[in-house]
């Protein structure tokens, strides 16, 4: 079994400060991880993803994440906060070798303030 | 464009009517997924398909039922709305033959039941 734990629903940070977002996992085979952005009103959009190889990820908007299993967390990075970051982010999950079908976790919401 | 496509978005039913929230990928993906989204809960898998013809339950399906006739369809059924399946309906597909893994979600159907 699988499962994603978020830590904190909202984040407050000023603009040009530092964006941390956390994300745990459990998983009895090697995992496949996720971050998905969530704008107002919109789907979901893929951010970055671990599947095999490097630790370190980088996706789209300046975000990244590193994959540590021996704390089983994926958490997300960004160096400088953009008002435009402003969203809410989900973690997933899914197992190798499985049915790769994702469990999310229950989201973070990113404030930035100006 | 190539992506997911729901239909309608939005959807306000009456108690005990039924209706069909319609789901269509055009990049020849054989995963196919339901979820709902509720504050605070993040996304809760309803049913999921593997490939055309194969269908399985996710962690929320009662209420809820699918089929797998095509791989570019993925209808998601409501028998018997209740208030409780107010929520917001995301579509999601993946090929695992690409090596992403990763979901391409659609725009979401934002259904009210009264």
């Amino acid at each position: 079994a699988q499962s994603v734990t978020q830590l904190g629903s909202h984040v407050s940070v000023s603009e040009g400060a530092l964006v941390l977002l956390r994300c745990n996992y459990s998983s009895s085979v090697p995992p496949y991880l996720f971050w998905y952005v969530q704008y107002p009103n919109q789907g979901l959009q893929l951010l970055l993803k671990y599947t095999t190889g490097a630790t370190l990820v980088k996706g789209i908007n300046g975000f990244e994440a590193e994959f540590k299993k021996s704390e089983t967390s994926f958490h997300l990075t960004k160096p400088s906060a953009h008002m435009s970051d402003a969203a809410e982010y989900f973690c997933a999950v899914s197992e190798s070798g499985g049915s790769y079908i994702p469990t999310f976790g229950r989201g973070t919401s990113l404030i930035v303030h100006p | 464009n190539a992506g997911v496509t729901q239909t309608p978005k939005f959807q306000v039913l009456k108690t005990g009517q039924s209706m069909t929230l319609q789901c269509a990928q055009d990049m020849n993906h054989e995963y196919m997924s339901w979820y709902r989204q509720d504050p605070g809960m993040g996304l809760r898998l309803i049913h999921y398909s593997v490939g055309a013809g194969i269908t399985d339950q996710g962690e929320v399906p009662n209420g809820y039922n699918v089929s797998r006739s095509t791989t570019e369809d993925f209808p998601l059924r409501l028998l018997s709305a209740a208030p409780s399946q107010t929520s917001v309906y995301f579509c999601a597909s993946s090929s695992r033959g690409s090596g992403n893994y990763g979901y391409t979600f659609g725009s979401g159907t934002r259904l009210t039941v009264v």
